[in-house]
């Protein structure tokens, strides 16, 4: 069965950067069946999309995080990272990696992980 | 970027009466090369990830009760349960991934009267 767990500091300081791991076990993100990606959720409020990737590297970005995201896929360890700099107390959210449906980005989240509580704080 | 308003905000709705909820996008998210809708519906439950009910804006995922319908197609969308039950309370988001970057509704709560 499909498990991604997100990992990472549950605390960053203001103007650091946030960096996140998405372990998945269960399947292969070399499979080439499936896009990868990351969204948020301020506490609260609803869900935003931050990027997905292909096990290739091709990825995309949303256009107001694009300056200050950065999404990588290593297939060797079957994990998917989110580096997100310079951030402010508005990045203070749970964090989810999830699965595309299909080898598209163009494709419903069909599985998701747990998430993880991001809090940016000094 | 493509804006999807749900309404209402929050619902109430007695058990087993039918529970309906709007997905608005300021664009199409239907696809003329394909004829799909590019629109997908999640729950979630406090303290748990969102969980995909819908997808193409009708085409239910496996293991998901069919009380759950979706319908509509190019600008108007909407979710339906059938017959409320206790377990279905829980916020309801819909999602356009028709173009990037792909956004989210904000959600709609759905409780029991």
């Amino acid at each position: 069965q499909l498990q991604l767990q997100e990992s990472g500091p549950g605390l960053v300081k203001p103007s650091e950067t946030l960096s996140l791991t998405c372990i998945v076990s269960g399947g292969s993100i070399g499979s080439r069946s499936h896009y990868w990606g990351w969204i948020r959720q301020p506490p609260g409020k609803g869900l935003e999309w931050i990027g997905s990737i292909y096990y290739t590297g091709s990825r995309y970005y949303s256009s107001s995080l694009k300056s200050r995201v950065t999404i990588s896929v290593d297939t060797s360890k079957n994990q998917v990272s989110l580096k997100l700099s310079s951030v402010t107390a508005a990045d203070t959210a749970v964090y989810y990696c999830a699965r595309h449906r299909y080898n598209s980005p163009y494709s419903a989240f069909d599985s998701w992980g747990q998430g993880t509580l991001v809090t940016v704080s000094s | 970027d493509i804006v999807m308003t749900q309404s209402p905000d929050s619902l109430a709705v007695s058990l087993g009466e039918r529970a309906t909820i709007n997905c608005k996008s300021n664009q199409t998210v239907l696809s003329s090369s394909n004829n799909n809708n590019f629109l997908a519906w999640y729950q979630q439950k406090p303290g748990q990830p969102p969980k995909l009910l819908i997808y193409w804006a009708s085409t239910r995922e496996s293991g998901v009760p069919d009380r759950f319908s979706g319908s509509g197609s190019g600008t108007d969308f909407t979710l339906t349960v059938s017959s409320l039950q206790a377990e279905d309370v829980a916020v309801y988001h819909c999602q356009q991934y028709y173009s990037v970057p792909f956004t989210f509704g904000q959600g709609t709560k759905l409780e029991i009267k």
